[in-house]
């Protein structure tokens, strides 16, 4: 498909366990962001990538939470021992670049977590 | 920083009426983009519009108007003769140049259309 896609699409996990969640960008845009969104926060900004620059992580809520983008696609956010503020939809998005004109981020359909 | 005000947590509307959605932005950048964005049931953030800070004319396209006001900070929606499939969550979101690049949005109105 020519949208961004991610998976899995839903991740029931217990307590304490990592997860993994992965995003596959639309095909030549090279900037990435990861977002949440949570009943209690709404649209959080997590960690956004551009080409091959070092990621801006300042909205990485804790330690637990990392992400990587290999090869400038596809990229994986994890969560290690996780809580049940975890418990959210993480939203992927991309964009052609960040110059005017190549900023409109389009999202995916996102992955639901449950932490039991 | 950067901050975006949907005061319209939701609002319910009979099909065929119109319906503004209002957008209220902070920003001390002077260059920053506008985003209005569409979530259905099924979850996926759909985009509707953007627009840069340096473009107020309002943009039409089908049912759907913008009205982009600097002066008041406002960037609203408009749903000309709403239709059932309207019925969303409406997220308004702001750019600016400073920082990650990112989206700050808003808290979302829901859209209830009644047939």
């Amino acid at each position: 498909g020519a949208g961004v896609s991610q998976s899995p699409s839903n991740k029931v996990t217990e307590k304490g366990k990592d997860v993994e969640l992965r995003c596959d960008p639309i095909s030549g845009h090279t900037a990435l962001y990861w977002y949440r969104q949570s009943l209690g926060q709404g649209l959080e900004f997590l960690i956004y990538f551009q080409g091959n620059s070092a990621p801006d992580k300042s909205g990485l809520p804790s330690d637990r939470f990392s992400a990587e983008r290999t090869g400038g696609s596809v990229s994986t956010l994890t969560i290690q021992r996780t809580q049940q503020e975890d418990s959210a939809v993480y939203l992927c998005a991309s964009s052609r670049g960040v110059l005017a004109g190549q900023e409109t981020q389009y999202f995916g359909p996102g992955t639901r977590l449950l932490v039991l | 920083a950067q901050k975006v005000t949907q005061a319209q947590t939701e609002i319910s509307v009979v099909e065929k009426e119109d319906v503004t959605l209002d957008c209220v932005y902070e920003t001390r950048d002077t260059t920053y983009y506008l985003f209005w964005y569409k979530q259905p049931p099924s979850g996926e953030l759909v985009f509707l519009i953007r627009r840069n800070s340096f473009d107020e004319q309002n943009e039409i396209s089908g049912r759907y108007s913008w009205n982009f006001q600097k002066s008041t900070s406002s960037f609203n929606f408009t749903i000309t003769a709403s239709q059932v499939v309207d019925s969303a969550v409406y997220f308004c979101a702001l750019r600016a140049l400073t920082g990650a690049n990112n989206l700050f949005f808003g808290t979302g109105t829901r859209l209830t259309v009644i047939p």
